[in-house]
């Protein structure tokens, strides 16, 4: 059964950049299954999916985050990670990893599978 | 972006009582919309896909209509465990967008 597990620094300064890993068990990220991707949520914006990466390397940002964010993926160690750069106190949120299915033909971008989150906090 | 409003943002009910949460698209998103249960500490889970389907496991009190902007998910009888907070999503237009939630509380 896959699963993923988030983890990373849970305080993060003004201006640095922010990096998570998600664990993948019970799957490879190195299939053309599913797309890996990351997804926040704050008080202040409710839940905005940052990006995605697909197992060939493609990778599907949200571009009101674009330029300072990038999910990037190492099948030898099964993991998948996000870096955002130049985080300010508006970058603070729970950040979840999670999965949509890209078995069918037609992607359906909804996302079938949550990790249980981790919260960031940018602050001095 | 397509925006998504969801009403109420808090309900208030009790065991055994239908309740209905509606979500908004700013344009028409056609049946591209999905239902998440959120529980503090909990990963979130999906519940209903393309507005209507629910997804395996998932109980059958649990259902979800509507297409083009307006949509709707109802518990027809709610359950202790169904206290929790609930999104809706796009996947219509890139890039993807979810409503600000509904929180299901105790009456």
């Amino acid at each position: 059964q896959l699963q993923l597990q988030e983890s990373g620094p849970g305080l993060v300064k003004p201006s640095e950049t922010l990096s998570l890993t998600c664990t993948v068990s019970g799957g490879s990220v190195n299939s053309g299954n599913y797309y890996w991707g990351w997804i926040r949520q704050s008080p202040g914006k409710g839940l905005e999916w940052i990006g995605s990466v697909y197992y060939s390397g493609n990778t599907y940002y949200n571009p009101s985050l674009k330029g300072r964010v990038t999910i990037s993926l190492d099948t030898s160690k099964n993991q998948f990670y996000l870096k955002l750069r130049s985080v300010t106190a508006a970058d603070s949120a729970v950040y979840y990893c999670a999965i949509v299915n890209a078995a069918s033909y037609n992607v359906n971008w909804y996302f079938d599978l949550w990790g249980r989150g981790t919260l960031v906090t940018v602050s001095s | 972006d397509i925006q998504m409003t969801q009403s109420p943002s808090t309900l208030s009910a009790s065991v055994g009582d239908r309740v209905t949460i509606t979500c908004r698209a700013s344009q028409s998103i056609s049946s591209s919309l999905a239902w998440y249960q959120d529980k503090p500490g909990k990963a979130p889970k999906v519940l209903i896909s393309q507005a209507s389907s629910l997804e395996t496991g998932v109980p059958s009190r649990f259902s979800g209509g509507g297409s083009g902007t307006e949509f709707t998910l109802t518990i027809s009888s709610l359950q202790p465990d169904d206290f929790a907070t609930y999104y809706c999503q796009q996947y219509s237009s890139y890039p993807w967008t979810f409503g600000q939630g509904t929180k299901v509380e105790i009456k």
